[in-house]
């Protein structure tokens, strides 16, 4: 799977959208881009995920670079309950790979009232 | 809401103890993991399950062991607990497909004295 690299922090203003951004410039042709967050240490859950195309669903919207190199997961009105630690993960779409992605150490994003 | 549970969801016991993770899933997912996280630390694959009476070991080596006898019951045991062994610990599964998304379950913090 390809290395990601992603920002250690970030604030946003509750209301305002919040823009997360991820490298992954080694990414192969086959490899999706997936988001997951972590709420203080509970399970991280599932956002969204794409491939070369943007991807919205009710959660967020993830911006792929038209070179595939680095993407953007937005949340269009962040809350408080969106403080979370943002997993960006890069991997194939191999029937074996969905458990053993590398999660990394993620951005905390912290929303501020 | 993912149907994946852990228990206990916290555990103080003394070292030397034997202990059982508790993780069970009512989505009929065949593939499962263990993953253990130290607070502030990245999530690190220690054991997964691709099906009935199937385990191997993640990139994390580990001093538990882990069973599957049914399809939705995948136990984490120590067999002698010690304090290197604090941690949280995260069950997840997902779908026999290969863009399944992982379901987390809220996870067990362990902490031996």
């Amino acid at each position: 799977d390809a290395k990601t690299t992603q920002p250690p922090s970030m604030d946003c203003a509750e209301g305002r959208a919040a823009n997360l951004p991820c490298n992954h410039s080694t990414i192969s042709g086959n490899e999706y881009v997936y988001w997951y967050r972590q709420i203080h240490s509970q399970g991280p859950q599932y956002i969204i995920h794409g491939l070369k195309n943007n991807e919205t669903n009710e959660m967020a919207s993830l911006i792929i670079t038209e070179d595939r190199k680095s993407s953007t997961l937005i949340l269009p009105h962040a809350t408080l309950r969106d403080t979370a630690v943002y997993y960006c993960i890069v991997r194939a779409h191999v029937n074996t790979n969905a458990g053993k992605s590398t999660f990394g150490d993620g951005t905390t994003l912290t929303v501020k009232p | 809401e993912a149907d994946i549970y852990q228990t206990p969801r916290y555990l103080v016991i003394g070292t030397g103890k034997k202990i059982t993770l508790e993780c069970s899933q009512t989505m009929g997912h065949d593939k499962m993991y263990w993953y253990q996280q130290d607070p502030g630390m990245e999530l690190h694959l220690i054991h997964y399950s691709y099906g009935v009476n199937s385990t191997e070991k993640g990139d994390l080596s580990s001093e538990s062991t882990v069973s599957r006898i049914r399809t939705e019951h995948f136990p984490l045991t120590l067999e002698s607990a010690r304090p290197s062994h604090t941690s949280q610990y995260l069950c997840a599964s997902t779908y026999d497909r290969a863009s399944g998304e992982l379901f987390f379950g809220e996870g067990s913090r362990l902490t031996v004295l």
